[in-house]
């Protein structure tokens, strides 16, 4: 079975600085790794995705994240958060081939002017 | 790119009765899920919709409550039987669309589900 950790519940940053949103995985194949956000009364948007290749991955919105098979981890990052940033923040992980998404907690990024 | 439309996109219903939710995807897509997101809490695979056959339903979900219709590769619906309070979520349409490395997971807007 695959599980994804999403260790907080919200994440507060001021406008400017830097932002981390932790995200930990167990699959038993390779893993397919995603972010998704999620603004109030709308739908969830792709912002990125590791399959294979380069560890840095970089998405939509200034948003990266970096994959780490040693610690299981899958951070999403930004250099210089935006107050516009605030939202509901998934990260989500399938094994090879399955392509349904099991979707973490969530973190909800406050970034505050 | 998919463009996925939902309906309705909202509904209030009675204890007892069932909601049919559509999902429309402007492309063929081979697969197609529903998920769930109940009030403050992360997304459920609720099933894959498969075309031609029965669905596949994961873990604590069944047929006789969650009906699901998928009649070709495009369209697909999912009927919340017999609703309780307890079925208040946000129900959610997905396709994976795009090939090898470009393959996304692309999302409905969702239909908000109150049952009183």
């Amino acid at each position: 079975a695959q599980s994804v950790a999403q260790p907080e519940d919200q994440v507060n940053v001021a406008e400017g600085n830097p932002l981390t949103v932790k995200c930990t995985y167990s699959v038993s194949g390779n893993p397919y790794l995603f972010w998704y956000v999620q603004y109030p009364n709308r739908g969830l948007q792709f912002l990125l995705k590791y399959i294979t290749g380069d560890n840095l991955v970089k998405g939509s919105y200034g948003f990266e994240a970096e994959f780490n098979k040693s610690q299981t981890s899958f951070h999403l990052k930004k250099p210089s958060a935006l107050v516009s940033d605030s939202a509901l923040y998934f990260c989500a992980v399938s094994d090879t081939g399955r392509r349904a998404l099991t979707f973490g907690s969530g973190t909800r990024l406050q970034v505050q002017p | 790119s998919a463009v996925i439309s939902q309906k309705p996109s909202r509904d209030i219903c009675q204890r007892g009765t069932s909601l049919t939710i559509q999902c429309q995807v402007d492309s063929q897509v081979t697969m197609m899920f529903w998920y769930r997101q109940q009030p403050g809490q992360s997304l459920t695979l609720i099933a894959t919709a498969n075309q031609g056959s029965e669905a596949t339903y994961e873990s604590g979900f069944v047929i006789d409550k969650f009906p699901i219709s998928r009649p070709n590769l495009t369209f697909s619906t999912l009927t919340v039987s017999n609703m309780s309070p307890e079925d208040s979520s946000i129900y959610l349409c997905s396709v994976v669309n795009g090939g090898a490395e470009n393959e996304k997971l692309f999302f409905g807007s969702g239909t908000q589900l109150s049952v009183l």
